[in-house]
């Protein structure tokens, strides 16, 4: 079974540009969260999808954003690039129930922004 | 306002003897824990989890403790081995039925040969 796949790995902005990144969950997982990872910092959780909706969201402005397909992808979108947006992206795939099943993560998208 | 919180962002150890990794955290209505695990160039990886009800739980090498009165999370590894050297961090459920995890900042763990 395929793991969570993530597009690009690597992405050079500059400031004020706008960005996309892209994630493929596993097969069959309708849950995809997305995270951003700086140093000292840990992950922080950005917003997770769930049936192309967005079910929870974290305490990020709103020049990030995300969506989800009918076929699970999702997509997060960064709009005006500020400097402390470079990070490493990760996004995680889970199956829906009421247990507590883990997030599979992908390798992350690293975005640097000049 | 971190919630989670690893203390200790790098610790080293040698190969055969136990890692023990800390976790605090601040709010008692936290639900299940879990630990992943991540390498460089890799996305992070499931580890263990327990649930708030229990006080512990084992998986081979690796046990994690809850003390629920102190609001800390422990990852004990035994024996270490050199492949374990990775970062690891801790995350927190808020309430059952969300993926809002909620992580700590990690612990880079070295286990010397």
């Amino acid at each position: 079974k395929a793991g969570v796949t993530q597009t690009p790995r690597y992405l050079i902005k500059t400031r004020g540009q706008q960005v996309t990144l892209s994630c493929s969950p596993i097969s069959g997982h309708r849950s995809v969260s997305w995270y951003q990872q700086t140093p000292g910092q840990g992950l922080q959780f950005l917003f997770e999808y769930f049936s192309e909706t967005q079910r929870n969201k974290g305490n990020f402005p709103g020049r990030f954003s995300g969506r989800q397909f009918s076929n699970s992808r999702s997509e997060m979108n960064v709009s005006t690039l500020e400097l402390g947006d470079s990070a490493l992206y990760l996004c995680a795939s889970s199956l829906d129930t009421t247990t507590h099943n883990e997030q599979f993560f992908g390798p992350g998208t690293r975005l640097t922004v000049l | 306002d971190q919630q989670v919180k690893q203390n200790s962002p790098s610790l080293s150890v040698q190969e055969g003897r136990i890692s023990i990794l800390n976790c605090d955290y601040t709010n008692s209505m936290f639900d299940y824990f879990l630990w992943y695990k991540k390498y460089p160039a890799e996305g992070p990886t499931f580890l263990i989890s327990i649930s708030s009800i229990k006080d512990k739980n084992e998986d081979g090498r690796f046990t994690v403790f809850l003390n629920k009165s102190a609001k800390h999370l422990s990852l004990h590894i035994v024996p270490s081995q050199p492949g374990d050297s990775a970062v690891y961090f801790c995350a927190a459920i808020p309430y059952s039925g969300t993926y809002k995890y909620i992580f700590g900042t990690g612990t880079r763990l070295k286990v010397l040969a």
